[in-house]
């Protein structure tokens, strides 16, 4: 199993930029595809982005795709969120997550502790 | 307003075996594996169960999900108090090519 470890959330502005970060420790991360899933504020999960185990593929649903990018970098175990046109439904804690394939990616057995994104002027 | 529904909340005293349903449609549940995630109080999730009733290791085996049709169930047996969470399922869905979550059901042990 992976420890995860988030960070780079905090206050932006509508219509500002944010990228987060989830640091992986081991030597495995290489071998996980991994995503990204959001919880608004006393709300439910919703997944927000995932990206195959050699950053080959990514996957978006509708309500980000062309807002945010998902990307990973296996040299330093670090996988990425950048997000621009931020609204403030973006609002959430982000989770990062190793994720498993079937038809689609869920978070699997890896999880970080989150990190806090506020979309607020 | 998610697309699967679960029942907001659920109760068990301890000892007693507790059912969480999640209903879907056939673009989702009927066609996919169902995923069930724990989460207590102030932590990140945890996965439960994965393709609908398989248990990942170090998951006590009192709890057991089961998928019918366009539903599936968590249950758990022998409830503690430490179970008491949000649990929530997943499900990947055809129609909107994206993987959907459950409201979620806030347990409650009495």
């Amino acid at each position: 199993e992976v420890q995860l470890l988030e960070s780079g959330g905090g206050l932006v502005q509508p219509g500002g930029s944010l990228r987060l970060s989830c640091a992986a420790s081991g030597s495995t991360f290489r071998t996980y595809a991994m995503t990204w899933v959001r919880q608004a504020p006393g709300k439910g999960l919703e997944w927000v982005s995932s990206i195959s185990s050699s950053a080959s593929t990514t996957y978006y649903p509708y309500s980000v795709k062309g807002r945010f990018s998902i990307s990973r970098d296996n040299s330093k175990n670090t996988l990425f969120l950048q997000m621009n046109s931020l609204r403030a439904e973006d609002t959430a804690v982000y989770y990062c997550a190793t994720a498993i394939y079937n038809s689609g990616w869920y978070p699997f057995d890896s999880w970080g502790q989150g990190t806090l994104v506020t979309v607020s002027s | 307003q998610s697309v699967l529904t679960q029942p907001p909340s659920a109760s068990g005293t301890p000892g007693q075996r507790v059912t969480i349903s999640c209903s879907g449609g056939s673009s989702d549940i009927g066609s996919h594996y169902v995923f069930w995630y724990q989460q207590l109080p102030g932590t990140a999730p945890r996965l439960l169960i994965y393709r609908s009733d398989q248990r990942p290791s170090g998951v006590p085996d009192r709890f057991s999900g089961s998928k019918s049709g366009t539903s599936a169930s968590l249950a758990i047996s022998g409830l503690r108090s430490e179970d008491e969470a949000d649990y929530y399922c997943a499900a990947w869905d055809d129609s909107l090519g994206d993987v959907i979550f459950g409201g979620g059901t806030k347990l409650t042990v009495l």
